[in-house]
């Protein structure tokens, strides 16, 4: 069985400072890894993936993320945010290699943006 | 980009009552999903579907619940007899591999 933590529930950052959400998980077998965002009243979208190769994955709004095995971490970083980075922010992982097995999600963490 | 679709967007319903929730995956998708969230709470796994039947599913998802892939092309969460407790985003996802893509959801209301 798969579990995830982030252990922020809330994370408030100013407009254009850098951030850092954090990931653990925990899993018996090799795991695919995933960032999905949730705008407010909106659905789940998927914001990044680790599947195999780089460790370091990047998506098209300057979000990255990096999977370290032997931390069994996959926190998601932002070198400088904006007002419309303000969602929910749901790290999520699936057993590797099983057939299209269920995601199991984190939390959340709420990011705030300010002024 | 072709996406997930739900039916309705919202659904009030009284306690007891029967409600489907309607979801068209993405075409070509063959691994089908459904995920709830409380509110203020985690996103959890219910079900998923392959080749015309369960393939795994949760504790919560218990003999009240039942889905169903009707006309090839919906793909249907029936609760037969709802609970305050019922009350949550009910999101629908598909997949021909990794990763999921799931849709915006149905708020459902029990009263």
């Amino acid at each position: 069985a798969q579990s995830v933590t982030q252990l922020d529930s809330q994370v408030p950052v100013f407009e254009e400072a850098p951030v850092e959400l954090r990931c653990n998980y925990s899993s018996s077998v090799s795991v695919y890894l995933f960032w999905y965002v949730q705008y407010p009243n909106q659905g789940l979208q998927l914001l990044l993936k680790y599947l195999s190769g780089s460790t370091l994955v990047e998506s098209i709004n300057g979000f990255e993320a990096e999977f370290n095995k032997s931390q069994t971490s996959f926190h998601l970083r932002k070198p400088s945010v904006h007002i419309s980075d303000t969602a929910e922010y749901f790290c999520a992982v699936t057993a590797m290699n099983t057939g299209f097995q269920k995601l199991v999600f984190g939390t959340g963490t709420r990011l705030l943006v300010s002024p | 980009e072709p996406e997930v679709t739900q039916t309705p967007s919202h659904q009030v319903t009284q306690m007891g009552q029967e409600v489907i929730l309607r979801c068209v995956p993405i075409s070509n998708h063959l691994y089908f999903y459904w995920y709830r969230q409380i509110l203020g709470q985690k996103v959890e796994f219910l079900v998923s579907f392959y080749n015309n039947e369960i393939s795994e599913k949760s504790e919560i998802f218990d003999d009240q619940f039942s889905v169903e892939r009707p006309d090839g092309s919906n793909f249907t969460l029936k609760i037969r007899s709802t609970k305050l407790e019922d009350s949550a985003m009910y999101f629908c996802a598909s997949a021909s591999g990794s990763p999921q893509h799931f849709g915006d959801g149905t708020r459902l209301s029990i009263l």
